[in-house]
């Protein structure tokens, strides 16, 4: 079963204009860590924002911010006022506690195309 | 202070040939972690180590696949007898510790190319 899902593989949003990229995953564990990365054309992963199963607030980053709904099991990344140079690749990571070892699994990833 | 390096930077070999590729990570991080991306793909967890724990190998695709870390410092990811699905970006990263905050530094990656 698939861990980390991003149903969307691509996504057009309108310069300073809000996005949202859709994560959702699947564990058993209660303690688990959220991750988003993004990954320009050159190559490079940067992180972007993190969020705690525990943490009761939604966790914010300059213009990222995460749309945790645990009960969901969803943690969609909003950027708001977009620009240009956030076209880029974003996947969405997970880290699981004791049930998974602690790894990071990531999504298959979400290209998103910023529009002048 | 340095990021974490890999090396070498792009690798072409032949099929059927071993490729040993490098990782460095950040000095003083106990967690170290290997990907691959195959092009347009998303990240495929390979194996993990932290600190002294014995490591998991759960992600490695085959036994062709191994890896190595000596103590907190140097990875090695060995293929042997490459195939050319085995042609991807290899990533590796280094995380302060395995705790479930702590996010992960890439380096820049190896681009595997088997003809």
């Amino acid at each position: 079963a698939q861990k980390i899902t991003q149903t969307q593989p691509g996504m057009f949003v309108q310069e300073k204009e809000a996005v949202t990229l859709d994560c959702t995953y699947d564990t058993s564990d209660q303690s688990y860590g959220l991750f988003w990365y993004k990954q320009p054309s050159s190559g490079e992963m940067i992180f972007l924002i993190y969020q705690g199963s525990y943490d009761e607030q939604n966790a914010t980053e300059g213009r990222y911010s995460l749309n945790f709904q645990k009960a969901r099991k969803s943690a969609n990344l909003v950027i708001s006022a977009s620009q240009l140079g956030d076209s880029a690749m974003y996947f969405c990571a997970m880290r699981e506690g004791l049930t998974g070892g602690f790894k990071t699994i990531f999504g298959a990833g979400t290209r998103l195309f910023v529009k002048a | 202070g340095a990021g974490v390096s890999q090396s070498p930077s792009n690798k072409v070999t032949e099929k059927g040939k071993d490729v040993e590729l490098r990782c460095d990570p950040i000095s003083g991080h106990t967690a170290l972690y290997w990907y691959r991306q195959r092009l347009g793909q998303g990240l495929e967890f390979l194996i993990y180590f932290q600190g002294n724990s014995a490591p998991d190998k759960s992600g490695l695709p085959s036994d062709r696949f191994s890896a190595e870390r000596t103590g907190e410092s140097v990875s090695t990811l060995t293929i042997q007898r490459t195939q050319q699905e085995d042609s991807a970006v290899y990533l590796c990263a280094s995380s302060s510790s395995g705790l479930l905050y702590n996010e992960q530094f890439f380096g820049p990656g190896t681009r595997l190319t088997v003809l």
